[in-house]
């Protein structure tokens, strides 16, 4: 496996579930980041995480939880999510904070 | 005011075109500048990075950034149909990172 993974690609939960999603990062960077992607609205910046320490939370509401266990895996917990909260997840990772990110192909989630 | 602000388009051109994307910001403390594409169902994938105004050329493509407008232009030359896809700028001051809406761009054979 090369660049950026995530599992899963597709997600259709309701909002009483718990699931999670994972990254996994095989470039040896030191920063990981979580964004939703919406349509017709900017990439939203989760949570960054650099050197494993949580540096960044953009007033996340608390129904999404992050964890990173290494430098390589970002996983990102998810429970009794609502509808609005359907869109792409993405996963990304920078040698460092600041230089230039590379992309996951994303997990489509679907909140019923 | 948006820190970026890109036009969604959509934009749709013949092949062979040459195609121009923008964005325009408001911080001027903005460092680096970055186009990534965004194929359907793929997750976004750098394709230019520069940090100083003037041109960056690579192969068909050519980012120009204007610090003094705050204003950054994507060129696509001899456009292909599998250059459609969606173009998001993208913008960093430290560690912060700004994205624009994205535009899509569909290349018509």
């Amino acid at each position: 496996e090369t660049g950026v993974t995530q599992t899963p690609r597709h997600l259709v939960m309701g909002m009483t579930n718990k699931k999670s999603l994972k990254c996994e990062q095989h470039l040896g960077h030191n920063a990981m980041y979580w964004y939703k992607q919406s349509a017709k609205k900017p990439l939203e910046l989760m949570f960054v995480y650099n050197f494993k320490e949580q540096t960044e939370n953009n007033s996340v509401p608390s129904r999404f939880s992050p964890e990173c266990p290494n430098s390589s895996h970002l996983f990102l917990h998810l429970h009794t999510l609502q509808p609005e909260d359907s869109a792409l997840y993405l996963c990304a990772s920078s040698q460092r904070g600041g230089d230039e990110q590379f992309f996951g192909p994303g997990t489509r989630l679907t909140v019923l | 005011q948006k820190e970026v602000e890109q036009d969604p388009g959509p934009l749709s051109v013949p092949e062979g075109a040459i195609v121009s994307l923008n964005c325009t910001y408001s911080n001027s403390a903005f460092q680096y500048f970055m186009w990534y594409r965004q194929y359907s169902r793929k997750g976004p994938e750098l394709l230019m990075y520069t940090y100083s105004s003037g041109n960056k050329e690579d192969g068909r493509f050519t980012a120009q950034v204007d610090k003094s407008s705050k204003y950054i232009s994507l060129f696509i030359r001899d456009s292909q149909p599998s250059d459609s896809a969606t173009y998001l700028c993208a913008m960093v001051t430290g560690n912060q990172f700004y994205f624009g809406t994205g535009t899509s761009l569909t290349v018509i054979p």
